[in-house]
């Protein structure tokens, strides 16, 4: 257990379909992270949020909204998302201002059909 | 890019063997990470090596760093099947108070038992 929840574990949606996946962090932790993992592809950072935030949004399609209401939970919601969306969805959060390492939720396995 | 490669992308060993990864990155880094991760499931930090480190133990794990050469290396040592799994580097450094780690492909290992 490394104290970042995601949840649903798995998620199948259809393209029309409005969903969101939730990630909680139990660390204490002010910076919290959205990562997209596709097959034989290197690990994609979409968001970044630190003291609830924004602080880096990695060129990404506007079907996929982040939101950070609040320092121990992170949100992204999904819209009309196409097949090649289709991949691990990764949460992580650190401590913010220093150079520490990630803690990583189990992920969402999403299948956009 | 200050993005981390990993090699080789695949290795097949013997329990008992040791297993050496390499990862190679492109600028100037704060610090280098390494992750594994179970197939589906989320990373998992093993080891941290700041820049002015050039070796760091943890048990079986030895990670080793020339950054005149920009790489790093993770070795670890009499295998087990356990240690099945996608090992990554991430590399980053600080900007604008905020760490943004980037992650390669992974190695994909594989330990026969």
């Amino acid at each position: 257990e490394t104290g970042v929840t995601q949840t649903p574990r798995h998620l199948v949606m259809g393209m029309t379909n409005k969903k969101s996946l939730k990630c909680e962090q139990h660390l204490g932790h002010n910076a919290m992270y959205w990562y997209k993992q596709s097959a034989k592809k290197p690990l994609e950072l979409m968001f970044v949020y630190s003291l609830e935030e924004r602080v880096e949004n990695n060129s990404v399609p506007s079907r996929f909204s982040p939101e950070c209401p609040n320092s121990s939970h992170l949100f992204l919601h999904l819209h009309t998302l196409q097949p090649e969306d289709s991949a691990l969805y990764l949460c992580a959060s650190s401590q913010d201002r220093g150079l520490e390492k990630l803690f990583f939720g189990s992920g969402t396995q999403l299948s956009v059909l | 890019s200050q993005q981390g490669e990993e090699d080789p992308q695949a290795l097949s060993i013997q329990e008992g063997e040791n297993a050496t990864m390499n990862c190679s990155y492109k600028t100037s880094i704060n610090n280098l990470q390494w992750y594994r991760q179970n197939s589906g499931r989320g990373l998992v930090h093993l080891i941290l090596i700041r820049s002015n480190e050039r070796e760091k133990h943890s048990g079986r794990l030895r990670v080793t760093l020339d950054t005149s050469k920009k790489s790093s290396s993770l070795l670890i040592t009499a295998s087990r099947a356990a240690d099945t799994a996608s090992y990554f580097c991430a590399t980053g450094s600080a900007s604008g108070g905020s760490y943004i780690p980037t992650f390669g492909r992974g190695t994909s290992l594989i330990v026969h038992p």
